[in-house]
């Protein structure tokens, strides 16, 4: 089956922009979760949505935000952006069934986006 | 928070055991513990899981401590290919990673 899909998979933006990028999970998967990663800060979780919802966040300003929609495909949203924000986003799927302990995630490639 | 710490690189010869260790003193008593590698640039690629018991599955063996306070990721005959950073994962959070160097 397909794996998970990020698009754009290459990005450049300029500082104050906003940017939107777009993960399609593997299917039946109803969970995606976002990271952030930097050579800086290493891997970072940004949020995650299930059935629409986030259902946990990470520790980043209100500039990052998501959404899910109802074929579980989701969406991360950087409003004005900052320099800093250069970084190799990465969206992981999983089965994020309620209640289930165990529930590996699957990653996609990443979306690289530089902000000039 | 969930809060793991990994060293930063190892090195291991090809053909030998590579043992890479996590401190994960925060986890839950329900919660898996996750490994995960990275090769560069690419999306991490689950290992393996585990909670209380050992585990072993093609890839690789995980032992966890009894007080489930820290595991060790096991490759039993690293190859060249096995160089990558290595992530602990407490419910939704990668450590720093621990960055594997086999050499020939």
């Amino acid at each position: 089956k397909a794996g998970v899909t990020q698009t754009p998979r290459y990005l450049i933006k300029t500082r104050g922009q906003q940017v939107t990028l777009s993960c399609s999970p593997i299917s039946g998967h109803r969970s995606v979760s976002w990271y952030q990663q930097t050579p800086g800060q290493g891997l970072q979780f940004l949020f995650e949505y299930f059935s629409e919802t986030q259902r946990n966040k990470g520790n980043f300003p209100g500039r990052f935000s998501g959404r899910q929609f109802s074929n579980s495909r989701s969406e991360m949203n950087v409003s004005t952006l900052e320099l800093g924000d250069s970084a190799l986003y990465l969206c992981a799927s999983s089965w994020g069934l309620a209640g289930a302990l165990v529930d590996e995630q699957y990653f996609g490639p990443g979306t690289r986006l530089t902000v000039t | 928070d969930a809060k793991t710490t990994q060293p930063t690189s190892m090195d291991c010869a090809e053909g030998r055991a590579a043992n890479l260790p996590c401190n994960h003193s925060t986890i839950s008593g329900n919660e898996y513990v996750y490994w995960y590698r990275q090769i560069h640039s690419q999306g991490p690629q689950y290992i393996i899981h585990g909670l209380k018991n050992n585990e072993t599955n093609e890839m690789a063996s995980l032992i966890i401590t009894e007080d489930r306070k820290s595991s060790t990721l096991i490759l039993p005959h690293a190859t060249l290919r096995d160089t990558a950073v290595y992530y602990c994962v407490d419910k939704l959070i990668f450590g720093t990673g621990t960055r594997l160097q086999v050499f020939p």
